[in-house]
């Protein structure tokens, strides 16, 4: 059965700090990797990786897909308390026009003054 | 512009009752899914439309549950005889399809319907 497993659960840092979120995947036939953001209700998207594009950056975060591990990291740095969000990591399996993802559980990540 | 919207924004509803959700995508979006999101879970794909039709039910929980979206646009998603355990926020997302080429077209979500079933 296809899943997405993301580690740690729950993080709580302090504004500055580094964090390194985690997400690792068994899927059939992997085709992406996307970030989510959550702040309330509607997740925003961060990144998307694919065998072409391991890497994204956009300001202080960045995520990079280590296919090899089945895995990928999500880093964020200079945290502020406006990053505090629960992250979500989901992955497109399948071929052709199949659009379902398969989401993880998310990091819930906490950034205190 | 104007992204998904979604309404209502919260229902609260008794058990056994019927209940709409309505999702209005980006213009232009012909791809439209829903999802349910249970505290402290991902969200959990239940159906994908491609204009008007569904390409995929497969996540619909059982025949409580149906989702309609009869010209390509908006959608409502149909819950009968709501139980206790249907209480959740009902994510809909919408996208661009573009060609197979494509791994993936960003989907856009809405705020999200909070559905509590007393």
């Amino acid at each position: 059965e296809d899943k997405v497993v993301q580690s740690p659960l729950s993080l709580v840092v302090h504004e500055g700090d580094t964090v390194t979120l985690n997400c690792s995947y068994e899927v059939t036939n992997f085709r992406s990797l996307l970030w989510y953001k959550q702040e309330k209700k509607a997740p925003t998207f961060l990144f998307m990786l694919t065998s072409s594009g391991i890497e994204k950056k956009s300001g202080r975060l960045s995520s990079i897909l280590d296919k090899k591990e089945l895995s990928s990291i999500l880093n964020i740095t200079a945290t502020q308390t406006g990053d505090s969000a629960i992250y979500l990591c989901a992955v497109v399996p399948g071929a052709g026009n199949n659009r379902k993802l398969i989401w993880g559980l998310g990091t819930s990540l906490a950034v205190n003054p | 512009g104007a992204g998904v919207s979604q309404t209502p924004s919260n229902k609260v509803t008794e058990k056994g009752k019927y209940v709409e959700l309505r999702c209005d995508p980006i213009s232009g979006h012909t791809a439209l899914y829903w999802y349910r999101q249970s505290l402290g879970q991902g969200p959990e794909f239940l159906i994908y439309f491609q204009g008007t039709g569904a390409a995929d039910d497969s996540g619909l929980p059982n025949d409580r549950f149906f989702a309609v979206r009869p010209e390509g646009s908006v959608s409502t998603l149909k819950i009968q005889r709501t139980e206790r355990g249907d209480s959740a926020v009902y994510l809909c997302a919408s996208s661009l399809v573009g060609s197979q080429a494509f791994a993936y077209n960003e989907q856009f979500f809405g705020p999200g319907t909070r559905l509590t079933v007393l």
